[in-house]
């Protein structure tokens, strides 16, 4: 069964909406989750790292403002598009690390989230 | 600068026969090194993975070699099923040594389609 739970699966919006996506783990206490973003043809990008109870680490070139990110809980990360404009147009993808828990570094992917900003 | 790299974009494999896939990396810092698979508007889902200590990891149909002097690994996958057919993504990921350490570095992907 699925470890990562991710919803919803595909939205679309108008431009200058914001959008929420959830991020939830089903089998781990995740202290630490991953969003990524993938572009077409290109590879899967990491976003930030969302941190439970502190603030999440961006990757260089990512506006926090633009992609806010909130670890509530240590089951559910939610990422929200603020003011969506087709540009943000993308595929997002969360994972959770299995490590350090495990000797493993696995990280269990969602099943994504297809954006469409018209 | 791509750290991981996947040089072929595609590859097509008659059913039945091996599959190569390959992946260079860059970063001698990496110490664990995973295979993905991804079906178009889905997520990746873990394949095989292997550890710096080893030079090969084998599950069943899927063996993954790994050739560090090379800074090269690859995925085998024999025979090849037509169900095979997706996007590998090969990934890597430093030792553990503190928050952040895990993070996985992607590489592009090569698309596989096997041929009944």
């Amino acid at each position: 069964g699925a470890v990562v739970s991710q919803h919803p699966s595909r939205v679309i919006c108008k431009s200058g909406t914001s959008v929420k996506i959830e991020c939830r783990s089903l089998d781990f206490q995740a202290t630490t989750m991953f969003w990524y973003r993938q572009f077409p043809k290109k590879s899967l990008m990491l976003m930030a790292t969302s941190n439970e109870g502190s603030k999440a680490t961006y990757e260089q070139g990512v506006e926090k403002d633009k992609f806010l990110i909130n670890h509530a809980s240590l089951t559910l990360s939610t990422l929200t598009v603020t003011s969506a404009h087709p540009e943000d147009s993308s595929f997002y993808i969360c994972s959770v690390p299995t490590g350090p828990y495990l000797a493993k570094n696995i990280q269990y992917f969602g099943a994504g989230t297809r954006l469409s900003v018209l | 600068d791509q750290q991981v790299k996947q040089n072929s974009p595609s590859l097509s494999v008659q059913e039945g026969r091996i599959s190569i896939l390959n992946c260079d990396y860059t970063n001698s810092m990496f110490d664990y090194f995973l295979w993905y698979k991804k079906y178009p508007a889905e997520g990746p889902t873990f394949l095989i993975s292997i550890s710096s200590i080893k030079d090969k990891n084998e599950d069943g149909r899927f063996t993954v070699f790994l050739n560090k002097s090379a800074k090269h690994l690859s995925l085998h996958i024999v025979p090849s099923q037509p169900g095979d057919s997706a996007v590998y993504f090969c990934a890597a990921s430093p030792a553990y040594s503190g928050a952040g350490s895990y993070q996985l570095t992607f590489g592009k992907g090569t698309k596989l389609s096997v041929i009944p």
